[in-house]
């Protein structure tokens, strides 16, 4: 069965500086990716998703992610955070049947 | 709405009691999923329907839980007798169609505390 390994459960960061949320999975073929961010009392959203094709991946409110097969890794990026960005974010891999596989997530904190 | 509903948003339940949990997905959607999320936890796949049929309920912890999707719209959750265990937060997911890459998009979920 695949797995998904987030090793930060919290990580703070100031206003304005950049960030990279560990994201790493294990799963035997070209993997489906995705991260997701969750706010207090709301549902995941999807911040951005790779199936193939260029291993850079864009995404929204700023967000971009690397798949690096080498590393089995999908980390996170931003290069600016803003205070709104504060949440628990999700790295998940698709599993055949279209189940999704999520990791046990990484609380953002920002400080101004 | 444009996006997926959950009802109740909470529940307390006392142990032993039956609750029903109501997803209403994005119309037209052909899959659906539910997910356990339980406290500092990663969501974790219940059960997955495309239209009305149940195609995977390998998640589903024990037979006191049940889903239906009988019209291929709604669903419903079922837990039978109620158990502290239980207590997490229920998520629903819809896609449009059944192929693998699709995007799935999340309710907001329904928070259940057995007592």
């Amino acid at each position: 069965a695949q797995s998904v390994t987030q090793p930060d459960i919290h990580i703070t960061v100031s206003e304005g500086a950049s960030l990279e949320l560990r994201c790493n999975y294990s799963y035997g073929a070209t993997p489906y990716l995705f991260w997701y961010v969750q706010s207090p009392g709301q549902g995941l959203q999807l911040l951005l998703k790779y199936f193939s094709g260029d291993t850079l991946v864009q995404g929204i409110k700023g967000f971009e992610a690397e798949f690096k097969r080498s590393q089995s890794s999908f980390n996170l990026r931003k290069p600016s955070v803003h205070w709104s960005d504060a949440a628990e974010y999700f790295c998940a891999v698709m599993e055949y049947g279209n189940k999704l596989v999520f990791g046990a997530g990484t609380i953002l904190r920002v400080k101004s | 709405g444009a996006g997926v509903s959950q009802s109740p948003r909470y529940k307390v339940a006392k142990r032993g009691q039956d609750v029903a949990l109501r997803c209403d997905p994005i119309s037209g959607h052909v899959s659906l999923f539910w997910y356990q999320q339980a406290l500092g936890q990663g969501p974790e796949f219940l059960t997955y329907f495309q239209n009305e049929a149940q195609l995977d309920k390998s998640g589903l912890p024990s037979d006191r839980f049940f889903a239906e999707r009988p019209e291929g719209s709604v669903s419903t959750l079922k837990i039978q007798r109620t158990q502290q265990e239980d207590s997490a937060v229920y998520l629903c997911a819809s896609s449009l169609g059944p192929r693998l890459q699709e995007t799935q998009y999340f309710g907001p979920g329904t928070r259940l505390l057995v007592l």
